[in-house]
């Protein structure tokens, strides 16, 4: 079984200031990893995610994440958020091989002027 | 359709009824998931489907939960005799295929059920 951890349930920043959030798994077996984006009233919305290869990913709306394996975590950064950041975020894992999503329990990035 | 579209968007019902939560998926995609929300908390598991076949329903929390799609498209989710604890946002996503090479898995905006 997987476990997906997000420590930090809100995460308040100012406009154009850096952002991290963070994920940590568990698991027995290897590993897909995403992160998704809700914003208010939409569905979730795939941000970026990791199958294999280079262990920095890039995703939409300047996102990006890294996959530290030995650390088992895949934090989500940005340099400089906008207002429009402004959601709830949530980490995921799949077993390679297997079709679950299992989220985390997710963050409000709240970006303030 | 162009995206993954779910009714009703909003259910109250009273305990002990039987609610019918709908997904229609995006028309090309193959697998369809459910999942449930409860407040504060991620999306977690309930089943899924290969077209009409369903080989997952482990994540289904008894038996007053039910899932079909009967025609490999629309798929429905029913709770009888609802409880409290039932009320979460249900949550629909598709994919193309079978998320073995974690294939992105696109999201209704789910449906807000109430149970009183």
């Amino acid at each position: 079984a997987q476990s997906v951890t997000q420590l930090d349930s809100q995460v308040p920043v100012f406009e154009e200031a850096p952002v991290e959030l963070r994920c940590n798994y568990s698991s027995s077996v290897s590993v897909y990893l995403f992160w998704y984006v809700q914003y208010p009233n939409q569905g979730l919305q795939l941000l970026l995610k990791y199958l294999s290869g280079s262990t920095l990913v890039k995703g939409i709306n300047g996102f990006e994440a890294e996959f530290n394996k030995s650390q088992t975590s895949f934090h989500l950064r940005k340099p400089s958020v906008h207002i429009s950041d402004t959601a709830e975020y949530f980490c995921a894992v799949s077993p390679g091989g297997g079709n679950k999503l299992t989220f985390g329990t997710g963050t409000q990035l709240k970006v303030e002027l | 359709g162009a995206g993954v579209s779910q009714s009703p968007r909003y259910k109250v019902t009273k305990r002990g009824q039987d609610v019918t939560l709908r997904c229609d998926p995006i028309s090309s995609h193959a697998t369809l998931y459910w999942y449930q929300q409860a407040l504060g908390q991620g999306p977690e598991f309930l089943t899924y489907f290969n077209y009409e076949a369903q080989p997952d329903k482990s994540g289904l929390p008894s038996d007053r939960f039910s899932a079909e799609r009967p025609e490999g498209s629309i798929s429905t989710l029913t709770i009888q005799r609802t409880e409290q604890r039932d009320s979460a946002m249900y949550r629909c996503a598709s994919s193309l295929v079978r998320t073995e090479m974690g294939e992105t898995q696109y999201f209704g905006p789910g449906t807000r059920l109430l149970v009183l």
